[in-house]
């Protein structure tokens, strides 16, 4: 999975309660995207990053936070988690600003 | 919203056969990919192709795009069993941010042995 690594890569929560899902790289590649799939909705863009410190939001951005403090960490953060953010979450990264490279998923289950 | 729609939403085809699948978009692109995903696991990058392209191939992939009808086609000659998966486009578009990437919902390929 080309150096990507996310944690954890299963968590059952609690409505109301934080998550902050890792994204980790050793590429150095300088972008890092996260992204949710559910079924019949395919891939979605939360938030994306173009350099440390340097983020923006994406299509399903609500109710998601990120930090990118140094390159090969991208952390995303649900504030309060709520159950239909109960999903898998996918960490890319490109350095070519094209290509994108998938991280193994996370899968949340929010009850 | 969803810039690529493949099509069909699923496909079933015996080993050794062809698989061909669509995706449509809608606005200008700069360049469109395919990605592969196997049951449980991240997506696999397959093939890009660019807006001044029209064929490209890679192995068993052969991928097309006519910009004029906003359209896109991944065939997979001669199929195996491991070809068994969802496949995505996902398009780069022109103008605006250009290192986004919009997906489609995806085309699932059963190969049956």
């Amino acid at each position: 999975d080309a150096g990507i690594t996310q944690s954890p890569r299963h968590k059952v929560t609690e409505t109301g309660t934080p998550v902050t899902l890792r994204c980790h790289q050793t590429e150095n590649h300088r972008y890092m995207y996260w992204y949710r799939q559910d079924p019949g909705h395919g891939l979605r863009l939360i938030h994306y990053s173009y350099g440390v410190k340097d983020t923006d939001k994406g299509e399903v951005s609500d109710g998601y936070s990120v930090s990118r403090s140094k390159t090969e960490d991208f952390l995303l953060t649900l504030e309060s988690a709520t159950s239909s953010q109960t999903s898998v979450y996918f960490c890319a990264i490109s350095g070519d600003q094209e290509t994108q490279y998938f991280g193994p998923g996370t899968r949340l289950l929010v009850l | 919203s969803q810039q690529g729609e493949e099509d069909p939403q699923a496909l079933s085809i015996q080993e050794g056969e062809n698989a061909t699948m669509n995706c449509s978009y809608k606005t200008s692109i700069n360049n469109l990919q395919w990605y592969r995903q196997n049951s449980g696991r991240g997506l696999v990058h397959l093939i890009l192709i660019r807006s001044n392209e029209r064929e490209k191939h890679s192995g068993r992939l052969r991928v097309t795009l006519d910009t004029s009808k906003k359209s896109s086609s991944l065939l997979i000659t001669a199929s195996r069993a491991a070809d068994t998966a969802s496949y995505f486009c996902a398009t780069e578009n022109s103008g605006g941010s250009n290192y986004k990437l919009t997906f489609g919902k995806g085309t699932l390929l059963t190969v049956n042995p």
